[in-house]
């Protein structure tokens, strides 16, 4: 039920930028774009999510591409303590939105 | 403090055995929601409650029953339990409207069946 495609893991220095990609080309115009993020045992986080425009919060970066096709995440100054499983979502904004979350993205920040 | 609590945190019973998990939210967050995260780490919602009433209900066997005393709670009750109900329940909650992102989940219930 996943509409969104993302790669499995990926490797970032502690320090550096990590970019975190994901298609969503057959999301609709009332659908926003979610991310979360789960350290290993815990609950997942909400980390951000936007419509059309890109968003920064004290978190993250999200950037969405103009035909809202696919969208970045970004860890501006990756830490250790940002190894997690992140995923990206599509979904509705109403009362009854739910959210399907996929197979995410092992990201794993390396000393 | 904690926005989304869920007690308890483990449980381990036998098989056919009903047992109850209980999560409570201080958010004042309006819809509630209770995940399963199986073995291979896929989370799949369960059911949806918005103001006490079922929203969502997915293709859950009825030995699961969540209920929803007010807002702030919703329960799953778990009847003759089997092996493959074992997993980690989470509870989530959230606040209808565009400007609200986030589901704020509560750190999860491991159960066990043997």
């Amino acid at each position: 039920d996943a509409k969104t495609t993302q790669p499995p893991s990926m490797d970032c220095a502690e320090g550096r930028a990590a970019n975190l990609p994901c298609n969503h080309s057959t999301i609709s115009g009332n659908e926003y774009v979610y991310w979360y993020r789960q350290i290993h045992s815990q609950g997942p986080q909400y980390i951000i999510h936007g419509l059309k425009n890109n968003e920064t919060n004290e978190m993250a970066s999200l950037i969405i591409t103009e035909d809202r096709k696919s969208s970045t995440l970004i860890l501006p100054h990756a830490t250790l303590r940002d190894t997690a499983v992140y995923y990206c979502i599509v979904g509705g904004s109403g009362s009854a939105r739910q959210l399907t979350f996929g197979s995410g993205t092992q990201l794993t920040v390396l000393p | 403090d904690t926005a989304v609590s869920q007690t308890p945190k483990y449980l381990v019973t036998q098989m056919g055995n009903d047992k109850s998990i209980k999560c409570e939210q201080n958010l004042g967050h309006d819809t509630m929601y209770w995940y399963k995260q199986d073995s291979k780490k896929f989370l799949k919602i369960m059911f949806s409650y918005n103001n006490k009433e079922l929203i969502i209900n997915e293709t859950v066997p009825n030995r699961f029953s969540p209920k929803s005393p007010d807002k702030a709670h919703l329960n799953l009750h778990i009847n003759s339990l089997e092996l493959g109900d074992s997993a980690v329940y989470f509870c989530a909650s959230s606040q209808a409207g565009a400007l609200t992102g986030g589901y704020t989940f509560g750190s999860g219930t491991r159960l066990t069946v043997v």
